[in-house]
């Protein structure tokens, strides 16, 4: 089955800094790429989403480029603010398949 | 819309005692799936349904966990009896499409701790 690993585990920036999180993934079927964002106490939420006949998606100041061939995907976040500190979490997807990823702790220090 | 909706909040609860967990999907959502959450083992899929009848259980960890889901807009989880090692938050999702390939809706979350 599909296999989903992400990195780094936490990651801490400075307010303003970019942030870059990466996934990659086992099963070269996935062609469905999400990114979650989950605040304390809250249930995640999709902040932004790639499929895989395209390369990179961007909405404002967050981004996601996707590598199929290399199997692939990263979470850019630009001019970082405090509210963007949160855990965020990769999956891969296809057909009836969907693997979350196991998080990243996002902390952006003012 | 007003989104998931779990109940309860929190749920604290002694050893051996039977534990119900509710949710609301998103009206016109036909997959319903419930998720664990721990620190060990991150986020992790129980079952899912697809038009209220259950597609996939493998996530489920053990015979006292059960679920079922008697009509479009309502689904338990339950727990029987219930051990330390449940202890997690518990999450309610709904999707449109379903499958792999379609935005997943959480809910807040049930908080459950296993005296």
């Amino acid at each position: 089955g599909e296999n989903v690993e992400q990195h780094p585990s936490t990651l801490s920036v400075q307010e303003g800094d970019s942030a870059v999180i990466k996934c990659t993934y086992s099963d070269s079927a996935s062609n469905y790429f999400p990114w979650y964002k989950q605040e304390l106490g809250k249930g995640p939420q999709l902040i932004i989403d790639i499929r895989s006949n395209v390369g990179e998606k961007k909405d404002q100041r967050i981004a996601v480029t996707l590598n199929k061939t290399a199997k692939h995907f990263s979470l850019h976040i630009t001019e970082t603010q405090p509210e963007d500190s949160a855990v965020y979490f990769c999956a891969a997807g296809y057909g009836q398949n969907f693997v979350f990823g196991p998080g990243t702790r996002l902390s952006v220090l003012p | 819309d007003a989104g998931v909706i779990q109940s309860p909040r929190h749920e604290v609860t002694e050893m051996g005692q039977e534990v119900t967990l509710r949710c609301k999907p998103i009206s016109g959502h036909d997959y319903l799936f419930w998720y664990r959450q721990t620190m060990m083992r991150g986020l992790e899929l129980l079952i899912y349904f697809n038009n209220n009848v259950p597609i996939d259980d493998s996530g489920m960890p053990e015979d006292r966990f059960s679920a079922k889901m008697p009509n479009a807009s309502f689904s338990t989880l339950k727990i029987q009896p219930s051990e330390p090692r449940d202890s997690a938050v518990y999450f309610c999702a709904s999707s449109l499409v379903g499958g792999g390939t379609d935005t997943q809706y959480f809910g807040p979350g049930t908080r459950l701790t296993v005296l």
